[in-house]
């Protein structure tokens, strides 16, 4: 069985800080992909990242940076230097090879505060 | 521009009603999703469609229907039979079918039971 656990369900820091958002997921299969979205007060999902279970580098996108190992089954997301607009509810997912399912994690509230 | 629309944004139910929920896609894709968010939640598949006149239940199918008539469209209606509708609809679509294909999501819209 597919599962995603994001631990943390709500965060709150200053704007500035550094803040990571962990998830942990399971599956029995060797191919997979996994997703990180955010989804802000609007409501709508935003994608910002897909990593597939065969490329473990680690990615950086100007103050955001994925850290992806299979050794301990989680694929973290850094915020460095976080602003207010970050401020969002944000969802890590996995997709099992073979399959058309996104299994998504119940989400994490991050809060900026000015 | 190219999207995801949904509308309405918010709908209203009355009891015993069947209700329908619109999502079109100008992006020329394959494949097309619906997603229930309850409060606190993750999202939950309900139905999905890979190709036009073909579609098939997700792990909340029940009180729920959709049809696939055109490749751009794939209205989601919630029958009478659900009996707890009131929830955060969000629609989604991916190029392609198939496993690990980025799925992109619409605005989303809010049901309500009066």
């Amino acid at each position: 069985a597919q599962k995603v656990t994001q631990a943390q369900t709500e965060i709150s820091v200053v704007e500035k800080e550094d803040v990571t958002l962990d998830c942990v997921y399971e599956t029995r299969d060797t191919t997979y992909y996994l997703f990180w979205y955010k989804q802000p007060p609007s409501g709508e999902l935003v994608f910002l990242i897909r990593r597939n279970s065969f490329d473990e580098q680690n990615e950086i996108s100007g103050r955001y940076s994925w850290n992806f190992q299979k050794s301990t089954s989680s694929f973290n997301f850094t915020i460095t230097a976080s602003q207010v607009v970050d401020s969002a509810v944000y969802f890590c997912a996995l997709n099992q090879g073979g399959s058309e399912k996104l299994v998504f994690g119940k989400g994490m509230k991050l809060t900026v505060n000015p | 521009d190219g999207g995801i629309t949904q509308s309405p944004k918010y709908l209203f139910r009355k009891e015993g009603q069947n209700v329908t929920l619109s999502c079109e896609q100008n992006l020329n894709h394959d494949a097309m999703y619906w997603y229930r968010q309850d409060p606190g939640q993750g999202l939950r598949l309900i139905y999905y469609s890979q190709i036009v006149n073909d579609f098939q239940k997700g792990d909340i199918a029940e009180g729920y229907s959709v049809s696939r008539e055109k490749k751009e469209s794939f209205p989601l209606t919630v029958t009478s039979a659900q009996k707890n509708p009131t929830a955060f609809y969000l629609c989604a679509s991916t190029a392609n079918r198939g496993d690990g294909e980025t799925q992109y999501f619409g605005p989303g819209t809010r049901l309500l039971v009066l």
